[in-house]
């Protein structure tokens, strides 16, 4: 069965701070994936990496970073948390080629305060 | 670029009753069209998926098939059970770079028993 694991799953912070959210995948993927979900926009692709070392921006990368160190793990980094990034975070993995099945974490609820 | 259309925001519907939900997309190249079904507190799930238009997909008693003339993507059941209420995501994927895989803003389906 398909794992992708994310933490934390709720998180609070404060305008400014620097927040990191972390995923790791057991699926042994190349590619992984960070979306956020917010009412009425559906998943927004935020960054994307194609294998460990790499990492592309999504279509909406402003503010936020991505790291991928290794397959199995990526993270996505807010240097300066703002209000408007408080989401919903989805981080999710798949094989190479966009007619694969992607696979989705729970999810992490972030509030920036 | 590529874009999908969910134009049903929320479908409300009694036990047994038929389920029809519609997307339209746009694209250039040669889609696989995908439904995902996302749980309350869950990641989003691969439903079913149609690589060719004109052919049907099927999964849990869900169908899927795609017009590429209209280029149309339904979804169907023929009687909903009140275990079906989620949001239901039209999915397009394109190309070989996974990050060409596009989500449409979701419809919830509400069903009552």
């Amino acid at each position: 069965e398909a794992a992708v694991t994310q933490s934390p799953r709720n998180k609070v912070a404060v305008t400014g701070g620097k927040v990191t959210l972390s995923c790791n995948q057991t699926n042994n993927h190349n590619n992984m994936y960070w979306y956020r979900q917010d009412t009425g926009h559906g998943l927004r692709l935020i960054h994307y990496s194609y294998g460990a070392g790499s990492t592309e921006k999504g279509d909406i990368p402003d503010g936020y970073k991505a790291s991928r160190p290794s397959q199995e793990n990526f993270s996505l980094i807010l240097e300066l948390a703002t209000p408007s990034q408080t989401s919903v975070y989805f981080c999710a993995s798949g094989r190479q080629g966009s007619a694969e099945t992607l696979y989705f974490g729970s999810g992490t609820r972030l509030t920036v305060l | 670029g590529n874009s999908v259309t969910q134009m049903q925001g929320q479908v409300t519907l009694s036990e047994e009753e038929f389920l029809f939900i519609n997307c339209t997309y746009s694209t250039t190249g040669y889609p696989t069209l995908f439904w995902y079904v996302q749980y309350p507190g869950e990641g989003p799930q691969l439903l079913l998926k149609v690589t060719t238009a004109n052919n049907k997909g099927s999964s849990r008693g869900f169908e899927a098939t795609y017009d590429k003339g209209t280029t149309s993507f339904h979804l169907q059941k023929a009687s909903v059970q009140e275990s079906d209420s989620a949001v239901y995501y039209c999915v397009l994927g394109e190309g070989t770079g996974g990050y060409k895989v596009v989500f449409g803003s979701g419809t919830r389906l509400l069903v009552s028993p």
